[in-house]
């Protein structure tokens, strides 16, 4: 099994591009999260999902969107890149106690 | 609310000696605590989890950690660091199945020969 998969693993964004990082699960896990992890930091949860169709807010919204079509996929979108986004994202999913991380991206915008 | 504190930002122990790092929680359920180990440019791996049974838990490469209702810690231990232990250590807590987790600011693990 896969586990959960990101991609890209690098990018860099120039100030005010758009992008979707990509998160794909293969375990049927009904919760997904997206965190970013800053330098130096713990990891704070963006987006979280509990199901498809079902997407709520985490603790660091702002500037991102979420979509959960489907049980696999769990896609993050940037619209309007900014600096303050610069960051390692990595995407999980969970089952009851069990969570897996994906490997991450390391996204920079400049 | 629940929140986790990681009371070291950094630790720097010798080759062989004991490791200590300390975590306290603060949650009003009984929560699930979590250590996870990040090496340098690594995703994130599971050291141990504990989920309302033996209070002491065992988890992997010789770490263990013992949850103390009374004191809100999760401390985690091993008897013997190795070189190959340096790296960052998160304490994590989650409220309930499927809750999101709750990351501590992290604790630099050193390691000198």
């Amino acid at each position: 099994n896969a586990g959960v998969t990101q991609t890209p693993k690098f990018r860099i964004l120039k100030i005010g591009q758009s992008m979707t990082l990509q998160c794909a699960q293969d375990m049927n896990h009904n919760y997904m999260y997206w965190y970013r992890q800053d330098p130096g930091m713990g990891l704070k949860l963006i987006y979280y999902s509990v199901g498809a169709g079902i997407t709520d807010k985490g603790e660091v919204p702002n500037g991102y969107n979420v979509s959960r079509s489907t049980t696999e996929d769990f896609p993050l979108r940037l619209e309007l890149a900014a600096p303050s986004q610069t960051s390692v994202y990595f995407c999980a999913s969970s089952e009851g106690a069990g969570y897996t991380f994906g490997s991450g991206t390391r996204l920079t915008v400049v | 609310a629940q929140s986790v504190t990681q009371l070291d930002s950094h630790v720097s122990v010798s080759e062989g000696t004991p490791v200590l790092l300390r975590c306290n929680y603060s949650s009003s359920y009984s929560p699930s605590l979590f250590w996870y180990v990040q090496h340098p440019n690594k995703g994130l791996q599971l050291l141990l989890k504990y989920t309302s049974a033996a209070t002491l838990v065992k988890g992997i490469n010789g770490f263990e950690a013992e949850f103390k209702k009374s004191e809100t810690s999760f401390h985690l231990t091993k008897p013997s660091a190795h070189m190959s232990d340096a790296a960052e250590y998160f304490c994590v807590v989650r409220r309930n199945q499927g809750g999101k987790l709750i990351f501590g600011q992290g604790t630099e693990l050193s390691v000198k020969p």
